[in-house]
């Protein structure tokens, strides 16, 4: 089944203690992209990545990386999280300037 | 049907009739858009897209029509079902980026 996986699904962390959020997709999609998704201000685009080793910042990157090793994997690491990260996150994919294809979410907590 | 301004964040319809949510786009050098329709708790889901070199794209039951004078878009849904209760987001994709930009969304509820 054509798929984009995210985990883990539901995560309570505490400030400052790193975490990686893995995202995965099963279509052979050169675009993907992470987005955070919080009530009154809707989805906005953190990173995005054009193809293996090709990404770059959406309009909310601050505190966040990610990595784009291989085709089908991009992680979402908080180095340092924060309580304003707390947030609903979405992972897509898609073929270049095409429809995105998103994740089930993965909702954060920092406390 | 109904029809609304541009974003009201809510629309309520009856069963039945057509719905129309509109959305108002910011960059005129966006060539691509795309609706998502969001149930509770599951990420968006594609509905339907359309590039800049048309004006309208129909699929089943819902119709998106796009007026680039005024950078405006809109998504009739026709025969508005339960099923079509959710939150319903724009995006716009400016020419030659990987960049995504999303609409604040219009939640669509049905009254049987």
């Amino acid at each position: 089944e054509a798929q984009v996986t995210q985990n883990p699904r539901y995560l309570i962390t505490v400030t400052g203690k790193k975490l990686t959020v893995t995202c995965s997709q099963n279509m052979n999609h050169e675009y993907m992209s992470w987005y955070r998704q919080d009530p009154g201000l809707g989805l906005r685009q953190i990173y995005y990545s054009m193809n293996v080793e090709v990404t770059d910042k959406g309009d909310v990157p601050e505190g966040y990386k990610v990595s784009r090793k291989e085709k089908r994997n991009f992680p979402l690491i908080l180095e340092s999280p924060s309580p304003n990260q707390t947030s609903l996150y979405f992972c897509a994919s898609s073929k270049l300037h095409n429809e995105q294809f998103f994740g089930p979410g993965t909702r954060l907590t920092v406390l | 049907g109904e029809s609304v301004g541009l974003h009201l964040p809510t629309l309520s319809v009856q069963e039945g009739d057509n719905s129309i949510i509109n959305c108002a786009y910011s960059n005129s050098a966006s060539d691509y858009f795309i609706w998502y329709k969001q149930e509770s708790g599951k990420g968006p889901q594609f509905i339907i897209d359309i590039r800049s070199n048309m004006d309208k794209r129909q699929g089943q039951r819902v119709t998106v029509l796009l007026n680039k004078t005024v950078k405006h878009l809109s998504l009739q849904i026709a025969a508005t079902q339960p099923g079509d209760s959710a939150v319903y987001f724009c995006a716009e994709n400016p020419s030659n980026t990987g960049k995504l930009i999303f609409g604040q969304g219009t939640t669509l509820q049905v009254k049987p």
